[in-house]
């Protein structure tokens, strides 16, 4: 079966440090792959998304970045973090040609200080 | 383009009372459904979906939803809430073709009164 795997669950950083989260799928190849954000109020919102290795697709302008180096792992960075990064992000797959639902994983519980 | 419209932010109800939350979507296509659930601090699951066929969906823990094309509609609905029922639940909807984008409603928290 399909597992997604994201860490760490928490991490409390200070502004103007960099970021790294990391997401990685078991159990399938060639899947679809999502940065979601969700703060505060304010939902879902598609931050990154890629449908192969080094293709990514970005939603928003922000000083957030995505990296797809191998098939299964996805990487979510950023060189500056600032207060408005803090939020609870979420990586996704899906199968590529598939009938459309997203599987999450548990999250990433990220304040900036 | 899709858009979803989750009405309210949060909805409480009885234990052991109905529950429904309603999901109204916007689609230029045949879309495709789906309600997921979020317990605090946890990533979003897959409730149940929509994609073609008979148009009321059951999913896990006895929820279901139906189909209303003519009401653009996708409501949701339990006939006997839990205490473990209290979540955030989200609709989206995407368009009926492979590789398209999920839209996803702002959610709803639902809250179960002992």
């Amino acid at each position: 079966s399909q597992t997604i795997h994201q860490w760490p669950a928490t991490l409390v950083q200070p502004v103007g440090s960099p970021l790294s989260l990391e997401c990685t799928v078991e159990g399938t190849s060639n899947p679809n792959l999502y940065w979601y954000r969700q703060a505060a109020g304010r939902g879902l919102q598609l931050l990154f998304y890629s449908v192969g290795i080094g293709q990514i697709s970005s939603e928003v302008p922000q000083n957030l970045s995505a990296s797809r180096p191998q098939d299964r792992q996805f990487i979510l960075s950023s060189k500056k973090l600032l207060l408005s990064d803090s939020g609870f992000y979420l990586c996704a797959w899906r199968s590529a040609g598939g009938t459309g639902e997203l599987f999450f994983g548990e999250g990433s519980r990220l304040t900036v200080l | 383009a899709q858009s979803v419209t989750q009405l309210g932010s949060h909805v409480s109800v009885s234990e052991g009372a109905l529950v429904l939350l309603r999901c109204n979507y916007s689609s230029s296509v045949p879309p495709y459904l789906f309600w997921y659930v979020q317990y605090p601090n946890q990533g979003l699951q897959l409730l149940l979906k929509y994609t073609t066929g008979a148009t009321l969906v059951k999913g896990i823990n006895g929820f279901e939803a139906e189909f209303k094309k003519s009401e653009t509609s996708f409501h949701l609905t339990k006939p006997s809430a839990h205490m473990s029922d209290a979540a955030e639940y989200f609709c989206a909807v995407s368009p009926a073709r492979a590789n398209s984008k999920l839209t996803f409603g702002k959610g709803i928290t639902l809250s179960v009164r002992p």
